[in-house]
């Protein structure tokens, strides 16, 4: 069965360093999204994506946080300079058309410390 | 602005109990319905989904949820659980033809079944 690919599994970075966040969706999904998990706390909507542009995004994504589909596979999520309370599981997901159920990534840890 | 309540935060049965775990949502339009389940070490999956129609869906591994529209409830249900079924499951809404596609998550409720 298809599935979603995320690298790194577990990513820790400094306050203020720049990351990148890479996800593979699933080769004919057209609609690609990010999502997080602070510990304890819900799983909560930042980003959807088609045709190479943000279609919707939540107020947690602000300046700080951009997407870019690079390439016909990667899918990536930056954080340009990393907050403590960016420390959350990221989700990415993806999906054939535009409501459907979200295959979702296994996900990224990202610590800052 | 959609929100999702999934009020037991833990529930803990033996093997070959029913379950029932509550889910309510707040908006007032059309929407779509899904339940994820998320198990040890592994990723969200796609357990069901209410769009339209019978307000009775059936999911994969006996899970059914029902839609009660009266009740903005969408709870999700299994007559007899097995220990494999320990996961942590979550209820998320979206809010149909809006053009949002965003999907408004509650904060999961945590299922240990006990052999």
């Amino acid at each position: 069965e298809p599935e979603v690919t995320q690298t790194p599994s577990h990513q820790v970075t400094q306050m203020g360093q720049e990351v990148i966040l890479r996800c593979v969706p699933i080769s004919n999904h057209l609609y690609f999204y990010w999502y997080r998990q602070i510990l304890g706390q819900k799983v909560e909507f930042l980003v959807s994506f088609y045709n190479n542009e943000i279609s919707e995004k939540s107020e947690i994504f602000d300046d700080q946080f951009s997407v870019e589909r690079p390439d016909g596979s990667n899918f990536t999520l930056k954080i340009r300079s990393t907050k403590l309370e960016d420390s959350a599981m990221y989700f990415c997901a993806s999906s054939e058309v535009e409501v459907q159920g979200k295959y979702f990534g296994p996900g990224t840890r990202l610590t800052v410390t | 602005a959609q929100s999702v309540s999934q009020h037991n935060h833990h529930v803990i049965l033996s093997e070959a109990a029913s379950l029932e775990l509550g889910c309510n949502y707040s908006y007032g339009g059309t929407v779509n319905l899904f339940w994820y389940v998320q198990y040890p070490g592994q990723h969200l999956q796609l357990l069901l989904k209410y769009f339209s129609g019978d307000p009775l869906v059936k999911g994969i591994k006996g899970f059914e949820a029902e839609f009660i529209k009266s009740k903005f409830s969408f709870n999700l249900r299994k007559p007899s659980v097995q220990w494999s079924d320990t996961a942590e499951y979550f209820c998320a809404v979206n809010a149909s033809g809006t053009g949002a596609n965003n999907l408004f998550f509650g904060t999961g409720t945590r299922l240990t079944v006990i052999p």
